[in-house]
């Protein structure tokens, strides 16, 4: 495991909202991705992350903004929650020279 | 657009042998990967192909023909504990950005 964690693992929130989510790494890995998981949906990109303050759009990423000010922590920001938000979210790491994405656990997110 | 292809449920056999499928169209190739997701967990990695051919990873194996935009997974003498969802993905560039499958649901029966 790359000792992946994630903040919280479970949120119930209000429509409208703003909602940060965290995500906590300690092997050192370049490569950051936030994805959420739908059913019939698979994973889908939301943001990537190829470096301290370097970040890129995924397939999905209206409604949502990353920051990544250190290597070990990558935030996820939902600026005004919608109930289409309400999903699981999973962060990945990554390294160079290799497809190999490892996950953290997932936080489930209700957007009531 | 871009669009991987699986089929939604496969049902086999403790002890049998199973295939799962991939098909893929995407503006660019560089790898295909499968992932394994038990309910409530995390996906975790299980194979990668960068070329064509099959690659052995103990009772996994995986394939891939580029030049038919196909790949799958192949599960020997299936355990009960294989019972999860099979992923595939694709990365189309140099940027070590994923693009996942629907998922295959595998339900493997005593």
């Amino acid at each position: 495991d790359a000792g992946i964690t994630q903040s919280p693992r479970h949120k119930v929130t209000e429509t409208g909202t703003p909602v940060t989510l965290r995500c906590h790494q300690t092997e050192n890995h370049r490569y950051m991705y936030w994805y959420r998981q739908d059913p019939g949906h698979g994973l889908r990109l939301i943001h990537y992350s190829y470096g301290v303050k370097d970040t890129d759009k995924g397939e999905v990423s209206d409604g949502y903004s990353v920051s990544r000010s250190k290597t070990e922590d990558f935030l996820l920001t939902l600026e005004s929650a919608t109930s289409s938000q309400t999903s699981v979210y999973f962060c990945a790491t990554g390294q160079d020279n290799t497809d190999t994405q490892y996950f953290g656990p997932g936080t489930r997110l209700t957007v009531l | 657009g871009q669009s991987l292809e699986q089929p939604s449920e496969v049902t086999a056999v403790e002890g049998a042998i199973v295939q799962i499928n991939c098909t893929y169209q995407t503006s660019g190739f560089y790898g295909l990967s499968w992932y394994q997701q038990h309910d409530g967990g995390a996906p975790t990695f299980l194979s990668y192909n960068g070329l064509d051919g099959l690659e052995e990873t103990g009772r996994f194996s995986s394939f891939l023909s580029r030049s038919d935009s196909y790949g799958y997974l192949l599960l020997q003498e299936l355990q009960m504990k294989d019972s999860a969802s099979y992923f595939c993905a694709v990365r189309m560039d140099s940027s070590y950005k994923l693009i996942f499958g629907s998922g295959t649901r595998l339900l493997v029966r005593p």
